[in-house]
């Protein structure tokens, strides 16, 4: 009954592969965000969607693209990976908020992902 | 753009009580989070705060001043399993739930 669920938890591969990164939450949250967390564990987002618009894409490069088949699932794709995109990446979900509302991220368990 | 600072590290006795301070400069302030992440772990939410003062939640608290651009969160009757890192992020902006985060406080928990 996991809430945010990502797969692989790890991945290891070569430059110039592509890969992907799935996740699936069952919060039913409208929002599923993207966020990278390199070695010196800043967590920077990449991408939010809602009602599958996106509505973040904070200057990451083209070869990185979000999918989304529904509300429930936000996949990561990436192109040609290259030695920079070694990180943890984390798959989070929240619910639209007002100003007095935390409406708090929950993050899936990460995915790190190791370019050789 | 979003600046969001706080200590790299900090070191504290079990059963003491433990401050971690985050200063922010941001456009669009809505709102402060501190999240807990556990070495080889998802960041799991703490504590919120939007309006001026403390939100106080068992041994931990948070208070914000929004006119200075600070926050801290509190930790009181310091455990071992509290070892992990601290991350303050700032919710800026309008539309989506866009949340900027520190680099985070490692708290290291001493017997």
């Amino acid at each position: 009954d996991t809430a945010v669920s990502q797969t692989p938890k790890y991945l290891v591969t070569q430059m110039g592969n592509d890969k992907s990164i799935k996740c699936e939450q069952n919060l039913g949250h409208d929002t599923m965000y993207w966020y990278k967390q390199d070695s010196k564990k800043f967590l920077k987002i990449m991408f939010s969607y809602n009602n599958k618009e996106l509505i973040i894409n904070e200057t990451v490069p083209n070869r990185f693209s979000p999918k989304s088949p529904d509300k429930a699932h936000l996949n990561l794709h990436i192109n040609s990976l290259e030695l920079g995109d070694s990180a943890v990446y984390f798959c989070a979900s929240s619910q639209e908020f007002g100003v007095l509302d935390n409406s708090p991220l929950h993050f899936g368990n990460g995915t790190r992902l190791t370019v050789t | 753009g979003q600046n969001i600072d706080q200590p790299t590290e900090m070191t504290a006795t079990e059963g003491a009580i433990v401050q971690i301070n985050c200063t922010y400069q941001t456009s669009g302030f809505n709102g402060l989070f501190w999240y807990q992440q556990h070495a080889g772990e998802a960041p799991t939410f703490l504590s919120y705060n939007v309006l001026d003062g403390l939100e106080e939640k068992g041994r931990f608290s948070s208070f914000l001043s929004r006119s200075k651009g600070y926050s801290y969160l509190l930790l009181k009757e310091l455990q071992m399993k509290d070892s992990a890192s601290y991350l303050c992020a700032v919710r800026a902006g309008t539309g989506a739930n866009n949340l900027f985060f520190g680099t985070g406080t490692r708290l290291t928990v001493i017997p």
